[in-house]
């Protein structure tokens, strides 16, 4: 029931900026986009969310189009650590509500 | 903070038989807790949501008698499988929501093999 689509697979060079795109144009006024990634054989780990504006945190930033049918995942200085299986989900911010995840991005940061 | 842990990280067990998995949250009270299952090269596959105290609710396609789900305290879920076959073999991962409801914890994982 993932109402995301996401590129399958990104190479990104260490050190330069990785940008994630996920499109999600069914999006309702009351969900938030919400990025989790997961490492090999962990557990997913949150990154960041937002509804409408742009967000930025520790991790990364989202940047979340007018229409917000649209969002890229921003990675300012990728790392080997930072190869992983990215997933942008939506779903409205309310208590119990679940994730679903779709098949997300394998980004492989490249020495 | 927000740290959720599983035990065990891995277990291996004979067909037929029972396993237990537990998950908790750290420091944190979990109102809700949820269970997923991963396949090797596939995606999380929600299995079922638990909120304290109450029955969980399964998806579709998830046999409740089959994925026993107990979360008798707000820092504890349990997911035992029973009677378990090698088709059951996989990733189990479960995730918190606190108070504030507005993010899941995801913990580690436990990866079961079934022989």
């Amino acid at each position: 029931d993932a109402k995301t689509t996401q590129p399958t697979s990104m190479d990104c060079a260490e050190g330069r900026a990785a940008n994630l795109p996920c499109n999600h144009s069914t999006i309702s006024g009351n969900e938030y986009v919400y990025w989790y990634r997961q490492i090999h054989s962990q557990g997913p780990q949150y990154i960041i969310h937002g509804l409408k504006n742009n967000e930025t945190n520790e991790m990364a930033s989202l940047i979340i189009t007018e229409d917000r049918k649209s969002s890229t995942l921003i990675l300012p200085h990728a790392t080997l650590r930072d190869t992983a299986v990215y997933y942008c989900i939506v779903r409205p911010s309310n208590t119990g509500n679940q994730f679903y995840f779709g098949t997300g991005t394998s980004l492989t940061v490249i020495p | 903070g927000a740290v959720v842990s599983q035990h065990p990280s891995w277990v291996i067990c004979k067909s037929g038989t029972s396993v237990k998995i537990e998950c908790r949250s750290l420091d944190f009270q979990a109102t809700t807790m949820f269970w997923y299952r991963q396949f090797p090269k596939q995606s999380l596959m929600l299995m079922a949501t638990s909120n304290e105290g109450s029955k969980a609710t399964y998806e579709q396609g998830v046999e409740k008698d089959k994925f026993l789900i107990n979360h008798a305290s707000l820092t504890l879920s349990t997911l035992t499988v029973t009677s378990a076959h090698p088709e059951d073999s996989s990733f189990y991962i479960c995730s918190a929501t606190g108070e504030r409801a507005d993010t899941q914890y995801f913990g580690p994982g436990t990866r079961l093999t079934v022989l």
